[in-house]
C-alpha cells in the first residue's frame, strides 16, 4: 500500500511569513494526526482529526496555527505568521482506528515529514 | 500527567553485538500501552515493537525484545545481533487513557562496523 505522503520535504521562510504543509494519508484511514518535532525532542501532537472532524487540538497554538481536513482525506497545516521557534519537522500520521486516540491495534503510519526552518 | 523519560541521549554498539535502550514512564492509568519507534534519517517513524501493560510476557519481534517492569515503570528495548541498518533515533512512547501518544526525547543509536 502507498504510505503517508507529505509535501514539501523542506521549507525555509523568514519570520512573520506564512507557510502551508500538505498531507495525504493512507487510503481508508479515518484518523489523521499532525505532530511537531523540535530538534532533540520527540514528536508532540498538534491536532488529531477523525474523518473531517477535530478530535483533539488542545496543543495547537491557535493564534498562528490552523489545520483542516475538509473532505476527510488529505489535510493542510498552516502557520501564519511564523516565529523562529516554529522551526521543526512537521510529521503527518494516519491510522485506521475510528476511535478517539486508541491506537494500539491500529498503529500510526507516519510520513517523511516536512523540515521547516524559520530565519 | 503522562510522561516518558529516555535517559540515554546517545548509545553505540558494535555490529553483531547486543544493546539495551532504557525508558521509564509515568501514568496514573492502570490500562496502557507502550511502544518503541525507530526514526532513521529519512525522518519516517517506524513502529518497532509494542507491549500491552496487562500482559506480563515481554514482547519480542525478531531481533527486538523488551524488558517490561511494570512495578518499576520501566520499558527497555534490547536489540540483538545489531546491524548497520539499526542505526537511527529510537523513541519510547506511551498511550494511556484518552490522551494522545506521548513520546520520550529519543536515543540516538550508532552501529559501529
Amino acid at each position: 500500500e502507498a504510505g503517508v505522503a507529505q509535501s514539501p520535504r523542506y521549507k525555509i521562510i523568514e519570520k512573520r511569513q506564512s507557510v502551508a504543509f500538505w498531507c495525504n494519508p493512507i487510503s481508508g484511514h479515518a484518523t489523521l494526526y499532525w505532530y511537531q518535532q523540535i530538534l532533540g525532542q520527540g514528536p508532540k501532537l498538534l491536532i488529531q482529526f477523525q474523518n473531517n472532524g477535530v478530535v483533539d487540538d488542545s496543543q495547537l497554538p491557535k493564534d498562528r496555527f490552523s489545520a483542516e481536513r475538509l473532505k476527510g482525506v488529505d489535510s493542510t497545516l498552516k502557520i501564519q505568521p511564523a516565529k523562529l521557534e516554529d522551526s521543526a519537522v512537521y510529521l503527518c500520521a494516519s491510522s485506521l482506528e475510528k476511535g478517539t486516540g486508541y491506537t494500539y491495534n491500529s498503529p500510526l503510519h507516519f510520513g517523511n515529514g516536512t523540515r521547516l526552518t524559520v530565519t | 500527567a503522562q510522561t516518558v523519560t529516555q535517559s540515554q541521549p546517545e548509545m553505540s554498539v558494535q555490529e553483531a553485538e547486543t544493546v539495551t535502550l532504557s525508558c521509564t514512564y509515568d501514568t496514573s492509568e492502570s490500562d496502557y500501552y507502550l511502544f518503541w519507534y525507530k526514526q532513521p534519517p529519512s525522518r519516517q517513524m517506524i513502529l518497532v515493537i509494542r507491549q500491552e501493560a496487562y500482559k506480563q510476557q515481554n514482547a519480542t519481534e525478531n531481533r527486538f525484545s523488551v524488558n517490561f517492569q511494570k512495578a518499576a515503570k520501566s520499558f527497555s528495548l534490547k536489540i540483538s545481533d545489531s546491524q548497520l541498518g539499526d542505526a537511527a533515533m529510537y523513541f519510547c512512547a506511551l498511550l494511556s487513557g484518552n490522551t494522545p501518544l506521548v513520546f520520550g526525547k529519543g536515543t540516538r543509536l550508532s552501529v559501529i562496523a
